[in-house]
């Protein structure tokens, strides 16, 4: 069945730093790649998402690529803060429903 | 504008007894979906209803596990005769439209089930 890959599991930067999260999955028929932030004991919130009809897109500290033919996208966040510090999932739509990687867990070092 | 809404927050239930999970979706949604997460790991989709109706039920065992979502009131996810690795996280999203891929699929707060 349809797969996302997500590495690395844990992430540690120092505060300023920047922060790299990469996906690969194996549906082809996906369109839609959206990025969620987990917090401790809370929901997932939807941070950016991007279509497969572009290749970038950037939210002020927070960007996204997506290469369709390689089937991987990234996670990229710059000037890292403590706030930053959670779990981020990427995603991809399949059949009404939302395919989830595994989780990096991101740790901002004062 | 209320999100979604999950009851209980947290359940502590012994195996074999019987959990009910309930789910308010926003207001004027009729697409409800049902995940799990278990400890370290990403959401498994479970079941997607629409108002009176099942959908999409592939991510839900077949024995113990039922859901509906009635004409009137919210979301229900049941699960029979509990045993310990039924422990986890179960998350209700909802949204205005079928497809999940327009952005505005809006989770609740969770509901965590512990199983003694």
């Amino acid at each position: 069945g349809e797969n996302v890959e997500q590495h690395p599991s844990t992430l540690s930067v120092q505060e300023g730093d920047s922060a790299v999260i990469k996906c690969t999955y194996s549906d082809s028929a996906s369109n839609y790649f959206p990025w969620y932030k987990q917090e401790l004991g809370k929901r997932p919130q939807l941070i950016i998402d991007i279509r497969s009809n572009v290749g970038e897109k950037k939210d002020q500290r927070i960007a996204v690529t997506l290469n369709k033919t390689a089937k991987h996208f990234s996670l990229h966040i710059t000037e890292t803060q403590p706030e930053d510090s959670a779990v981020y999932f990427c995603t991809m739509d399949s059949n009404y429903q939302l395919i989830w990687g595994a989780g990096t867990k991101l740790i901002i070092k004062p | 504008n209320a999100g979604v809404m999950q009851n209980p927050r947290h359940l502590v239930r012994r195996r074999g007894q019987e959990a009910r999970l309930r789910c308010s979706p926003v207001k004027g949604h009729s697409h409800v979906y049902w995940y799990r997460q278990l400890p370290e790991e990403g959401l498994k989709f479970m079941v997607y209803l629409q108002k009176e109706n099942i959908i999409d039920e592939s991510g839900m065992p077949k024995e113990r596990f039922s859901a509906e979502f009635p004409k009137e009131g919210p979301s229900i996810l049941r699960i029979q005769q509990v045993v310990r690795g039924d422990s986890a996280a179960y998350f209700c999203a909802s949204s205005p439209r079928a497809s999940t891929n327009t952005g505005e699929l809006f989770f609740g707060e969770g509901s965590r089930l512990t199983v003694l």
